[in-house]
Parts: C-alpha cells; sequence; structure tokens
C-alpha cells in the first residue's frame, strides 16, 4: 500500500523555465493538497483539489502557479518563469474524505532550486 | 485567517528526560489539531491529533493537551530518545486546509 508519492525528488532550473511537480496520492484517496515550505519554515498551504476540480487556492500566487488534479493520472502544480524566490520544499498531502479532522499523509517533497 | 505561533524553535534535551512544546492560535473556529514531526530530508508525518471535544489524548510515550477558552495546546514528550530528534510541527484545522507553527527543532542528546 505505498504512500503519497512525489516526482522529481529534486528539480533544478534556471531562471525563466517552468518547474512541474507530480502527485499521486495515497489509493483511494481524492483530496489532493500542495503545501510549499520554505528554508526553516514551517508548512504553508497553497491549494487543495478534488478530482478535476480546485477547492480552494487561496494560498497561490496570483501568477505564474497552477494546479490541475485530472480525472486520470497525477496532480500537477506548475511553476512558469521560475525566480529565485520559488525555490523551496513543495509537499503535497492526501486524504481520504474532506472537511475538519481530515488526516492529511503527506510525500517526501519536491525541493526545487531555481539557478 | 489563522495565526499560529509556536514555541520554543530549538529544544535540547537530555536523553530520558521530557520535552514540551506549545502553541497557540487566533481562529476559534479551529477544530482540530494535528503534530507532524519531519526528519531531515523527508515530509511531514503526522504522529497524534485532537480534537476539540477532547481536552487530552495520549498515545504511549506522547501527549496532546487542547484549552479551547486560551486557544492553546502543547505536544508532551516522554522518557525521550535520540530517534525523538527532528522538528515538531503544531497545525490547526476548521476547514479542509492545515495552517502550520514554525516548527521546533528537538534534539535529544546522549
Amino acid at each position: 500500500n505505498a504512500g503519497v508519492m512525489q516526482n522529481p525528488r529534486h528539480l533544478v532550473r534556471r531562471r525563466g523555465q517552468e518547474a512541474r511537480l507530480r502527485c499521486s496520492p495515497m489509493k483511494g484517496h481524492s483530496h489532493v493538497y500542495w503545501y510549499r515550505q520554505l528554508p526553516e519554515e514551517g508548512l504553508k498551504f497553497m491549494v487543495y483539489l478534488q478530482k478535476e476540480n480546485i477547492i480552494d487556492e487561496s494560498g497561490m500566487p496570483k501568477e505564474r502557479f497552477s494546479a490541475e488534479f485530472p480525472k486520470e493520472g497525477p496532480s500537477i502544480l506548475r511553476i512558469q518563469q521560475v525566480v529565485r524566490g520559488d525555490s523551496a520544499a513543495y509537499f503535497c498531502a492526501s486524504a481520504g474524505f474532506e472537511g475538519p479532522g481530515n488526516e492529511q499523509f503527506f510525500g517526501p517533497g519536491t525541493r526545487l532550486t531555481v539557478l | 485567517g489563522e495565526n499560529v505561533e509556536q514555541h520554543p524553535s530549538t529544544l535540547s534535551v537530555q536523553e530520558g528526560d521530557s520535552a514540551v512544546i506549545k502553541c497557540t492560535y487566533s481562529d476559534s473556529a479551529s477544530n482540530y489539531f494535528p503534530w507532524y514531526k519531519q526528519e531531515l530530508g523527508k515530509g511531514p508525518q503526522l504522529i497524534i491529533d485532537i480534537r476539540s471535544n477532547v481536552g487530552e489524548k495520549k498515545d504511549q510515550r506522547i501527549a496532546v493537551t487542547l484549552n479551547k477558552t486560551a486557544k492553546h495546546f502543547s505536544l508532551h514528550i516522554t522518557e525521550t530518545q535520540p530517534e525523538d530528534s527532528a522538528v515538531y510541527f503544531c497545525s490547526t484545522g476548521g476547514g479542509n486546509k492545515l495552517t502550520f507553527g514554525t516548527g521546533t527543532q528537538l534534539k535529544v542528546e546522549l
């Protein structure tokens, strides 16, 4: 019973390039969350998705960032025209149901470095 | 929005001693309080959680207390062991997303 999977684990991009981060939730989970962790800081919520729907994107920067969770395949967090400030660890979590008290299981993260 | 403060930021204890980490929150609508442990290079792992209808919960060497009136909750680890060394995050949930504290680096020394 595999946990939440993320790939790549490490990603290096030059300024102006695009970064694509993938997340496969736990089997049977249809709720996906993306969080960003800057060095020496806690995790910050970015976006919450269910299959084919964005439910809450209140933590997403207005520009350059987008997320999707298609009917088939992993959830994708896409960052266009990356800047050095985008360097961080990006974590995906999944849950089996929505609402308060839903345990979120985290993946190992993707560490993005922008040169 | 919710604001979660966590103290201390670093904590060193001798093996076998107890460790206590405290958090306060601002949103009275928060009703779910999970604690996560994060080891270097890994994702956060849930170690214990408590819901607002409970004041205390214990799981072996780990316990969490919640004071909803004062809006604070604490993590207690007894008989600490070297493998407890990690970063611990408190968090709150009232809807679907979690709001995290800034973390406590716990070091258990031999």
